[in-house]
């Protein structure tokens, strides 16, 4: 089945400092993938759809020049938290849609557990 | 944009019994219906998904029914098990974009 990767699994870091979430698809090719925030016992959020060679679409309510995005090629897109604060600590998951076939199905990313301190 | 909702937040059964949660969502244009399960600190999984040209799909012990007229659409799960005790997302998807709902955390007593 499709697999996707994501890494670092869990970061910790100091207010102010920015970090990257990188999500791959290691056996196939994700034209779009998405990032989607995820508080304890909560649902999943959807943060922005990515997609390979343009801008991201951020929904409602989330910053753009707080949370980067790039999607440089077909299996790689990155999320930069840029001056993380405590209030952005969360579960961050990634999910990519496989593009063969117009597939629908999405499939997530084993997600980042962020800290800031 | 879409709004799922989902029932019930919590559901508590004993082994063996039989477990329905139900979704509904507003948008008729959201074609493409996934469940998801995710235990904790894991990634959401793909347990089943149905598509809004057909209303009904099972696999061994899980089973989704989709009434497209009415907008909502069920995850049924029979013969259950300590294991499929998780939390299950539902979504409705359009154009490719998913809405989740805010997922029923399944309990299931040995």
């Amino acid at each position: 089945g499709a697999v996707v990767s994501q890494h670092p699994s869990w970061v910790i870091c100091k207010s102010g400092t920015s970090v990257k979430i990188e999500c791959r698809s290691l056996d196939f090719q994700a034209t779009t993938m998405f990032w989607y925030r995820q508080f304890p016992k909560q649902s999943l959020m959807l943060m922005a759809t990515s997609n390979e060679g343009s801008k991201a679409t951020y929904e409602q309510g989330v910053e753009k020049d707080k949370f980067l995005i790039n999607h440089a090629s077909l299996t790689l897109s990155t999320l930069t938290v840029t001056s993380a604060h405590p209030e952005d600590s969360s579960f961050y998951i990634c999910s990519a849609r496989d593009a063969a076939g117009g597939g629908e199905t999405q499939y997530f990313g084993p997600g980042t557990r962020l800290l800031v301190l | 944009g879409e709004n799922v909702e989902q029932h019930p937040s919590t559901l508590s059964v004993q082994e063996g019994d039989s477990a329905v949660i139900k979704c509904t969502y507003s948008d008729s244009a959201s074609n493409y219906f996934p469940w998801y399960k995710q235990e904790l600190g894991k990634r959401p999984q793909l347990i089943i998904d149905i598509r809004s040209n057909v209303g009904e799909k099972k696999d061994q012990r899980i089973a989704v029914t989709l009434n497209k007229t009415a907008k909502h659409f069920s995850l049924h799960i029979t013969e259950t098990q300590p294991e499929d005790s998780a939390v299950y997302f539902c979504a409705a998807t359009e154009t490719g974009k998913s809405t989740f709902g805010d997922g029923t955390t399944l309990t299931v007593k040995p």
